[in-house]
């Protein structure tokens, strides 16, 4: 069925590395994918997102672009803060505006 | 956008009891769902709440163990009926505004 993998966590950054977090989705058609935070002690925000092929989606600092010939939507940001430590999810349109999601990949950042 | 809350936050409840969680969006949505998530672990669809009518519960969920309301257009409950700990998580509504999906802060759930 329709799934979304991301990379196992945790991962730790010291303070201004380059981040990378793998997402690839299987998917019949052509879904969006978004890229969702959870914060410690809070509920899930929209990061970013994409809804067609070879879109970039944008925030904060982070991008992430929709690769059809490989079904992914890596998450890259430049230089990471202290304050970007949270758990990120990966996540693909699962038909009647359903979300499909992946496991979470858990990020520290240490100064 | 729309800005989605939840009561309660967080609650801890004895096993065998139930309780109910609210979920208010500050405009009309046509969409709205609720997750859980269990500790350390990504979240999972329970249902689609439907305005007016029974909620559409996903593979493994049932009405009797989560029945859920939804009397209108902005507004939503979940009932985790007759608690065991294996329910403890964190249950979240969202809601569909525009082409996206937002999410409450979600209610933390302890069962003893």
């Amino acid at each position: 069925g329709d799934s979304v993998t991301q990379m196992e966590g945790p991962v730790t950054l010291s303070e201004e590395a380059f981040l990378t977090i793998n997402c690839t989705y299987t998917a019949t058609g052509y879904p969006s994918l978004f890229w969702y935070v959870q914060y410690p002690g809070e509920g899930l925000q929209l990061l970013l997102k994409a809804t067609k092929a070879d879109d970039k989606g944008s925030n904060k600092g982070f991008e992430a672009t929709y690769r059809k010939e490989t079904t992914s939507f890596h998450l890259e940001k430049g230089s990471v803060q202290v304050s970007d430590s949270a758990v990120y999810f990966c996540a693909r349109s699962g038909g009647y505006n359903k979300l499909i999601f992946g496991a979470g990949t858990r990020l520290a950042v240490h100064p | 956008s729309a800005v989605i809350s939840q009561k309660p936050s967080r609650d801890i409840c004895q096993r065998g009891t139930s309780l109910t969680i609210q979920c208010q969006v500050d405009s009309q949505v046509t969409m709205m769902f609720w997750y859980r998530q269990q500790p350390g672990q990504s979240l999972t669809l329970i249902a689609t709440a439907n305005q007016g009518s029974e909620a559409t519960y996903e593979s493994g969920f049932v009405i009797d163990k989560f029945p859920i309301s939804r009397p209108n257009l902005t507004f939503s409950t979940l009932t985790v009926s007759n608690m065991s700990p294996e329910d403890s998580s964190i249950y979240l509504c969202s809601a569909v505004g525009g082409e996206t999906q937002y999410f409450g802060p979600g209610t933390r759930l302890l069962v003893l």
